[in-house]
């Protein structure tokens, strides 16, 4: 069965750091460009990042660029984000997902990063 | 950045009755190798998003057949032939052609 488990969210004070993870099972992870998507309570969906299949080229949404930094090993199957200097506004569900040339699936149960004090 | 913009945003609907979602984007999604792409998600309560639709019009695995996606370049549809109370929650088009990014979400609800 194809799919991603998504873990690291918790709850953190702002400006402080968290890295979430997401292990991949099913699928040759090494082929596929990887996406992190964010959903902040009660609102839509937002892109955050993404990575090539290699990691050689990452790219990054405005708002958090120079925060995070997105990665994989595709040894251990497992994609990462590593976030820092975290804001009110990052507070959410994260979500990653597989890029299959045009489906973005699968999709996990996602975990939630509460910035607070 | 491409910008998705879908209307309505809530869609309250009949049981066995038609539902349709209009989503637009500020560029072409026709990307250089000639696909679009352009996907329909859907998100019912308190769960995951789930892939409906990709590519415009091609159903994911498992979905039913009464959920059809067309359009073409700047302007997409979803639509529901018959609503079923399982259809209830948000679905949003999204497009994969530069980076990623979605639209704003269209609530589907039973009258």
């Amino acid at each position: 069965e194809v799919q991603v488990v998504e873990s690291g969210g918790g709850l953190v004070q702002p400006g402080g750091s968290l890295r979430l993870s997401c292990a991949a099972s099913g699928f040759t992870f090494s082929n596929y460009w990887m996406h992190w998507v964010r959903q902040a309570p009660g609102k839509g969906l937002e892109w955050v990042s993404r990575i090539n299949n290699d990691g050689s080229g990452t790219v990054y949404a405005q708002s958090v660029k120079g925060r995070f930094t997105i990665s994989r090993d595709n040894a251990k199957n497992t994609l990462y984000l590593q976030m820092s200097s975290l804001r009110a506004e990052d507070t959410a569900v994260y979500y990653c997902v597989r890029d299959d040339y045009g489906s973005v699936d699968p999709w996990g149960q996602g975990t939630l990063v509460t910035v607070s004090s | 950045d491409i910008v998705m913009t879908q209307t309505p945003l809530s869609s309250p609907v009949t049981l066995g009755q038609p539902a349709s979602i209009s989503c637009r984007s500020s560029q072409s999604l026709v990307r250089s190798d000639g696909d679009t792409y352009l996907s329909w998600i859907q998100q019912r309560p308190g769960q995951p998003p789930r892939l409906l639709i990709y590519k415009i019009s091609n159903r994911f695995s498992g979905v039913p057949d009464r959920f059809s996606g067309s359009g073409a370049g700047t302007d997409f549809t979803l639509k529901i032939s018959r609503v079923e109370a399982e259809d209830v929650g948000v679905y949003y088009c999204m497009q994969t052609t530069r980076l990623l990014s979605f639209g704003g979400g269209t609530k589907v609800e039973i009258k």
